[in-house]
């Protein structure tokens, strides 16, 4: 079974540019998270996925970061303008509705500002 | 509001030895606890998963303990292996949301 899919797997920009981060889950997976973690720090989530709506957004600062899942897949999530404290991982997490709701990752995409 | 406390933030051990892996949590109406382990400059892999209801879950090495009342769980490894090597995290779901630990960064010294 594939597991959780991101690109880039690393992206530098100055400071006020933009960038998109793309995640596609594990197929079947109705929920899915993008979590922020900043060095030194446990993952904060900044909006959770339900199919293709919004279940939580309440840590994301809409003044700068928007996400969407269309078609309740795939999952983009983009920064624009960014700034030098949005340099972090950018991790995407999916899971079932049933059972548990283990989580699985994938392996991020580190953002570096300049 | 949750908390979830890891503590020591960083352990080093030799080669061979036990160890045990501390979380604590502020509220113990959770619905679950998953421990992961990440690599550097990698995602999270979970672990195990321990439902409000049970005590302990083991894979392998690890075991995994839950005290809902006390507000702890731990992660016990075995034999610990250089592999071993990696930050270990925590996190507690309660409410729908999924609260993490900060890590603990394991080195197992050869």
């Amino acid at each position: 079974e594939a597991g959780v899919a991101q690109s880039p797997r690393y992206k530098i920009i100055e400071k006020r540019q933009s960038v998109a981060f793309w995640c596609n889950p594990i197929s079947g997976h109705a929920t899915l998270y993008w979590y922020q973690q900043i060095l030194g720090q446990g993952p904060k989530l900044l909006i959770q996925f339900q199919n293709n709506g919004v279940v939580d957004d309440s840590q994301l600062p809409k003044d700068r970061f928007s996400a969407e899942r269309l078609k309740g897949v795939d999952s983009t999530l983009k920064i624009q303008p960014a700034k030098l404290e949005d340099s972090a991982v950018y991790l995407c997490a999916s899971s079932t509705n049933r059972g548990p709701g283990e989580l699985f990752f994938g392996e991020g995409s580190r953002l570096t500002v300049l | 509001k949750q908390e979830v406390t890891q503590i020591p933030a960083a352990l080093s051990v030799p080669e061979g030895e036990n160890l045990v892996l501390n979380c604590s949590f502020t509220d113990s109406a959770i619905y679950n606890l998953q421990w992961f382990r990440q690599d550097p400059g990698k995602g999270l892999t979970s672990l195990l998963l321990i439902q409000s209801s049970q005590r302990e879950q083991t894979s392998g090495r690890l075991n995994a303990s839950l005290d809902k009342s006390s507000g702890r769980s731990t992660l016990y490894i075995a034999a610990s292996q250089p592999g071993d090597s990696a930050t270990y995290l925590c996190a507690v779901r309660a409410n729908s949301k999924l609260t993490f630990g900060k890590g603990i960064t394991l080195s197992v010294r050869p």
